[in-house]
């Protein structure tokens, strides 16, 4: 089973900064099948991100994703008020039994 | 629109069995798989489970095997996710989602989700 880790924790920003999350893999993922979701509390996650950079329908374009392997990034590269919330990745690419684990998440709160 | 739409809370004892829905429209229900996902309070996503309801596929997490039955009906539209003998350690959000892409391929993210079901487990 691949183990997602996630960093930081939480991360404290200010509206307008620039946010970078990060998740890595415990082995590498296959065909970067990593995707990223943000949840807000109270509501379903929705997904950002998929195939490691692929902005999902009606995503802006302030989020991007990059990575392969191992190692993958979540930016926002300007805070909005609505952006402060967890996020999640997610692989998606695993061998069965597990083909999906999801990592602890980070948090982006308004410092 | 694609919907997915959950069943109410829920209450329960330990020891009492349950079965939770999620209804799908406004796309193929036999067409895409249909995954569960378990959020316990204060805490992150885990993958339970996953079910195509085209022919009935289901795959589990190790975590989950045993534990729940995914299932569905296709001809109401709507997969199941239950409960034979609940524990407290069972308390959660329970999320169904809907994977982007169509067929039988499983490697998808999920694009849709359910509004959640809040099960609480209490004697």
């Amino acid at each position: 089973e691949i183990v997602l880790t996630q960093s930081p924790g939480t991360l404290s920003l200010s509206p307008g900064e620039r946010a970078t999350l990060s998740c890595r893999a415990s082995q590498s993922v296959s065909s970067s099948y990593l995707a990223w979701y943000q949840q807000k509390p109270g509501q379903a996650p929705r997904l950002l991100i998929y195939g490691a950079s692929s902005r999902a329908t009606g995503i802006p374009d302030r989020f991007s994703g990059s990575g392969s392997g191992t190692d993958f990034t979540l930016t926002i590269s300007r805070l909005e008020p609505e952006d402060f919330a967890v996020y999640y990745c997610q692989q998606y690419g695993s061998s069965p039994p597990a083909p999906f684990t999801f990592g602890p998440g980070t948090k982006v709160d308004i410092k | 629109e694609v919907q997915l739409v959950q069943s109410g809370a829920e209450v329960k004892k330990p020891g009492e069995s349950l079965k939770i829905s999620c209804k799908g429209s406004g796309y193929s229900f036999t067409s895409y798989w249909i995954g569960w996902v378990r959020q316990m309070p204060g805490k992150g996503l885990e993958w339970m489970g996953i079910i195509y309801p085209g022919d009935s596929d289901t795959r589990y997490s190790p975590s989950f095997q045993g534990q729940v039955t995914i299932s569905a009906d296709k001809s109401i539209s709507t997969a199941y996710l239950q409960w034979s003998s609940l524990k407290a350690s069972d308390t959660a959000m329970y999320y169904c989602a809907r994977q982007y892409s169509s067929g039988w391929y499983v490697y998808n993210p999920f694009s849709y989700w359910g509004q959640g079901t809040l099960v609480t487990v209490s004697s």
